[in-house]
């Protein structure tokens, strides 16, 4: 299957820090990104969707200032946390969407989990 | 709007045995997919299976397979001669050409030696 990465994998800051996390994918080109986030024991709840080249959607109940994405290529998408709080610590997992093997898929990556103290 | 439903919080199996997880799913759509992804304790979410709504023909991979009751809404996961690496928290997913995927709450699986 198509291989998405992220990083960091782990990831612990201080309140009020700035954190970024990249999506890449490997070995497809994705014109469609998605960003979870993922509470313990809970779904993915969808963030937003970016699309090489535009603005990203986001879902009701997420601050599109809070949570910046930032597609810029179409194999690389930055989801920067602005002035994290530890109501922020979560598990993020991108996504990426891809035409290859007979019809449209979404591959994820490995996850970041993000520690704000 | 989609909502997919996964009933079971919970099911256990033991090894070399077959189990059924259940998924529901309401839309109006007629043109969608349907996945089953697989969540082990890495947390790393792995395609399991994927089923075009437009197909009859149930999907299968090797050991898991699809029963795919379009008109009843809905989209089981059987897994056979379950194995120790198949314990995981398992998501039902739909996805259609206007709407980003959803997910169910996911089913829990443990896998009994």
């Amino acid at each position: 299957g198509a291989v998405v990465s992220q990083h960091p994998s782990w990831v612990i800051c201080k309140s009020g820090t700035s954190v970024k996390i990249e999506c890449r994918s490997l070995d497809f080109q994705a014109t469609t990104m998605f960003w979870y986030r993922q509470f313990p024991k809970q779904s993915l709840m969808l963030m937003a969707t970016s699309n090489e080249g535009s603005k990203a959607t986001y879902e009701q109940g997420v601050e599109k200032d809070k949570f910046l994405i930032n597609h810029a290529s179409l194999t690389l998408s930055t989801l920067t946390v602005t002035s994290a709080h530890p109501e922020d610590s979560s598990f993020y997992i991108c996504s990426a969407r891809t035409s290859r093997s007979g019809g449209e898929t979404q591959y994820f990556g490995p996850g970041t989990r993000l520690l704000v103290l | 709007a989609q909502t997919v439903t996964q009933s079971q919080p919970e099911m256990s199996v033991q090894e070399a045995e077959t189990v059924t997880l259940s998924c529901t799913y309401d839309t109006s759509e007629s043109d969608y997919y349907l996945f089953w992804y697989k969540q082990p304790p890495s947390r790393q979410m792995i395609l399991v299976i994927r089923q075009e709504a437009y197909k009859q023909q149930n999907a299968t991979e090797n050991r898991f397979s699809v029963n795919f009751q379009k008109a009843a809404k809905s989209f089981s996961l059987k897994i056979s001669d379950s194995q120790l690496g198949d314990a995981a928290m398992y998501f039902c997913a739909y996805r259609s050409a206007y709407n980003d995927m959803r997910f169910g709450a996911g089913t829990r699986l443990t896998v009994k030696p």
